[in-house]
């Protein structure tokens, strides 16, 4: 098992570039995260996906910020224009779905983040 | 508003000494926790997750515990190795899904 996988690893832009994450969950996994970690603090969550519904993107700011989930399978974050404040790892993560009577339901799997330096 | 908070935010213990990290919460009205390992420039990986009917989970040297009423989790490390040294995170996931992460313990273990 691949594991979720998120590409690019790292990205450096300048400030008021656009930029774009791409996340591809576990197979079967239908909710999806998107998370972004500051220097020194948790993730806090920007948006969650079951299947291709967006349930929860309180946490997006949604002026420059937008993500889609087509298919309900892969994920792209997107960040226009891109702000100083913005740089940080961004982090998916995947879970079957809460209620779910396999094993391992809503236990999360992280990928392993993109890292964004904002110039 | 559910808080997650984690003490130490730093911790440098000997090799071979047990240790325990500690996660608090404001809002018993939990439906799990996990405790998650993260290696720098690395992703989180899931070492732990208690459901809210459990006390405790086990994994190896690894031993998680939860007490919802006192809002309180405990990952107790025995043995500690090198190779233990990762920061430390732990989550609530709540009754709407959200899961709040807290900010983690940096766990250094010398040789």
């Amino acid at each position: 098992e691949a594991g979720v996988v998120q590409s690019p690893r790292y990205k450096i832009i300048e400030k008021k570039q656009p930029v774009a994450f791409w996340c591809n969950p576990i197979s079967g996994h239908n909710t999806l995260y998107w998370y972004r970690q500051n220097l020194g603090q948790g993730p806090e969550l920007l948006i969650r996906y079951e299947n291709e519904e967006a349930v929860d993107d309180s946490q997006l700011p949604k002026d420059r910020f937008s993500a889609e989930r087509l298919k309900g399978v892969d994920s792209t974050l997107k960040i226009q224009p891109a702000e100083l404040g913005d740089s940080a790892v961004y982090l998916c993560a995947s879970s079957l779905e809460r209620g779910s009577s396999t094993s391992g339901a809503n236990v999360l799997t992280f990928g392993a983040g993109s890292r964004l330096t904002v110039l | 508003k559910q808080e997650v908070t984690q003490i130490p935010a730093a911790l440098s213990v000997p090799e071979g000494e047990n240790l325990v990290l500690n996660c608090s919460f404001t809002d018993s009205a939990i439906y799990n926790l996990q405790w998650f390992r993260q290696d720098p420039g690395k992703g989180l990986t899931s070492l732990l997750l208690i459901q809210s009917s459990q006390r405790e989970q086990t994994s190896g040297r690894l031993n998680a515990s939860l007490d919802k009423s006192s809002g309180r989790s405990t990952l107790y490390i025995a043995a500690s190795q090198p190779g233990d040294s990762a920061t430390y995170l732990c989550a609530v996931s709540l009754g709407d899904d959200k899961i709040i992460f807290g900010k983690g313990t940096r766990l250094h273990i010398l040789p």
